[in-house]
C-alpha cells in the first residue's frame, strides 16, 4: 500500500517568495495532519483535518501560513510570505479513524530551507 | 495541558547491548494514548507502538519491548541485543481521547556502534 506523499521532498527559496507543499493521505484515510520539526522547538502539530474539514489550527503559527484540504486525497500548506524561520522540516500524517485514535502515519516530510 | 519528557537526550551504546529509552508523561485525562516512533537517519518517522491508559499489560515485539506504568506515568522503551540498524531519534508522543492532537517528548538520539 501506498504510505502517504508528499512533495516536493526538498525546496530551497529566498525569503519572500511564496512556498506550497503538498500531501496526498493514504487512501481511506479520513483525517490528515500538518507538523513542523525544528531543532529548537522539535515536533509540533500546526494543524489537523477530520473529512476534510479543519478541525485544530492553533498551531499554526500566523497569518503567513495556511492550510486547506480541498478533496479526501489531497492537501496543502502554504507559507506567503516565507521567512528564514520557517526553515524546518514540515511532515505530513494520516490516520484512518480519529474516534478510535488509529496511529497516524507519516509522509517522509519537506525540508525546506528559506534564505 | 499535556507534556512528554524524554530526560536522555543522546545516548551511545556498543552493539548488542540492551539499552532503555525513558519517558514520563504528564496529563490530566483519564483516558489518553501513548505512542512511540522511530525517525531513522534518513528522515522518516515510522510508527512503533500504541498504548491506550487503560492497558498497563507490558507488549514485546521481537527485541522490542515497552513498560507501561501509569503510577509513575511512565512508558519507557527497551532495545535488546541491540543492532546497528536500530540508530536513530526514538520519539515518545502522548495524545488525549477523542482528539488527535500528537504531543511529541524532544526525542532520544540512539546511536549503536559495532
Amino acid at each position: 500500500d501506498a504510505g502517504v506523499i508528499q512533495s516536493p521532498r526538498h525546496e530551497v527559496t529566498e525569503m519572500g517568495q511564496e512556498v506550497t507543499l503538498r500531501c496526498k493521505p493514504i487512501s481511506g484515510h479520513n483525517s490528515l495532519f500538518w507538523y513542523r520539526q525544528t531543532m529548537m522547538r522539535g515536533l509540533e502539530l500546526l494543524i489537523y483535518f477530520n473529512n476534510n474539514v479543519p478541525i485544530d489550527d492553533s498551531g499554526m503559527p500566523e497569518d503567513r501560513f495556511s492550510a486547506k484540504m480541498p478533496n479526501a486525497s489531497f492537501s496543502t500548506l502554504k507559507i506567503q510570505p516565507s521567512e528564514p524561520r520557517d526553515s524546518a522540516v514540515y511532515f505530513c500524517a494520516s490516520s484512518r479513524d480519529v474516534q478510535s485514535l488509529q496511529p497516524q502515519h507519516f509522509g517522509d516530510g519537506t525540508r525546506l530551507s528559506i534564505l | 495541558a499535556q507534556k512528554v519528557t524524554q530526560a536522555q537526550t543522546e545516548i551511545s551504546v556498543v552493539e548488542k547491548e540492551d539499552v532503555t529509552l525513558d519517558c514520563v508523561y504528564e496529563t490530566r485525562d483519564t483516558t489518553y494514548y501513548l505512542f512511540w516512533y522511530k525517525q531513522p537517519p534518513s528522515g522518516e518517522l515510522v510508527f512503533l507502538i500504541r498504548r491506550n491508559s487503560f492497558d498497563e499489560q507490558n507488549e514485546i515485539s521481537g527485541r522490542y519491548s515497552w513498560n507501561f506504568q501509569k503510577s509513575t506515568s511512565s512508558f519507557n522503551f527497551t532495545i535488546t541485543a541491540s543492532q546497528v540498524v536500530d540508530s536513530a531519534v526514538y520519539f515518545c508522543a502522548l495524545t488525549p481521547e477523542g482528539a488527535q492532537k500528537l504531543v511529541f517528548g524532544q526525542g532520544t538520539r540512539l546511536t549503536i556502534n559495532p
